[in-house]
């Protein structure tokens, strides 16, 4: 079975600056997609970034971005020039096609913007 | 506008009490998914239905029962609610494809407590 794993609980950044949130998984498959998922307190289920596994480019967004490591199995996202709207719970997602595309989450990082 | 649609947004019920949460979606998907989010969680997935017709438990289904009524809805019922499903509950789809990249779309929730 696929496992997602977010580390850091809470993460807290100054407007304008960088940060980086950590997800590593553990799957035994070759072909899968990873997803960001935003929260905000409105409840919405928002997508941030999606990454293929078979494309060695990372993806990019306008001020998202990942870093994905396919053999250490990482998926890490950095949000640059952070914005106080970018306040919200983060989730990496994994999702196999060959499984019904289920999405299996990390348990997710709430992040603060500060001003 | 096209999306996935949930109701109620809230709900109390009291433990033993039945209730059946209603989905809909008009994007003419044809897999759709029941997630339950708690606290330092994520989300974990209840039920989905990969085509009409056709359901399947996902990692936590005991205590709930699912029906796809067409292609559009997917019903999620609790028979006999207890305190341990108090959650917020959220479905999804996503279209057609046997391996697909296509993110799933997400209804906006139902907060349900059970007292």
């Amino acid at each position: 079975a696929q496992t997602v794993t977010q580390s850091q609980p809470e993460m807290s950044v100054q407007e304008a600056e960088t940060v980086t949130l950590s997800c590593t998984y553990d799957t035994s498959e070759n072909n899968y997609y990873l997803f960001w998922y935003k929260q905000p307190p409105s409840r919405q289920m928002i997508l941030v970034i999606r990454q293929e596994a078979y494309k060695q480019q990372n993806a990019t967004e306008n001020r998202f971005s990942v870093n994905f490591q396919k053999a250490a199995k990482s998926f890490s996202l950095k949000i640059s020039d952070s914005q106080l709207g970018d306040t919200a719970m983060y989730f990496c997602a994994f999702m196999n096609g060959l499984h019904g595309n289920k999405l299996v989450f990390g348990a997710g990082t709430i992040l603060r913007v500060k001003s | 506008n096209a999306g996935v649609t949930q109701t109620p947004k809230f709900q109390v019920l009291k433990t033993g009490q039945s209730m059946t949460l209603q989905c809909a979606q008009d994007m003419n998907h044809n897999s759709m998914y029941w997630y339950r989010q708690d606290p330092g969680m994520g989300l974990r997935l209840i039920y989905y239905s990969a085509s009409e017709g056709t359901t399947d438990k996902g990692e936590v289904p005991n205590g709930y029962n699912v029906s796809r009524l067409n292609k559009r809805e997917f019903s999620l019922r609790l028979e006999s609610a207890a305190p341990s499903q108090t959650s917020v509950y959220f479905c999804a789809s996503i279209g057609s494809g046997v391996f697909s990249n296509q993110p799933q779309h997400f209804g906006d929730g139902t907060r349900l407590s059970i007292l």
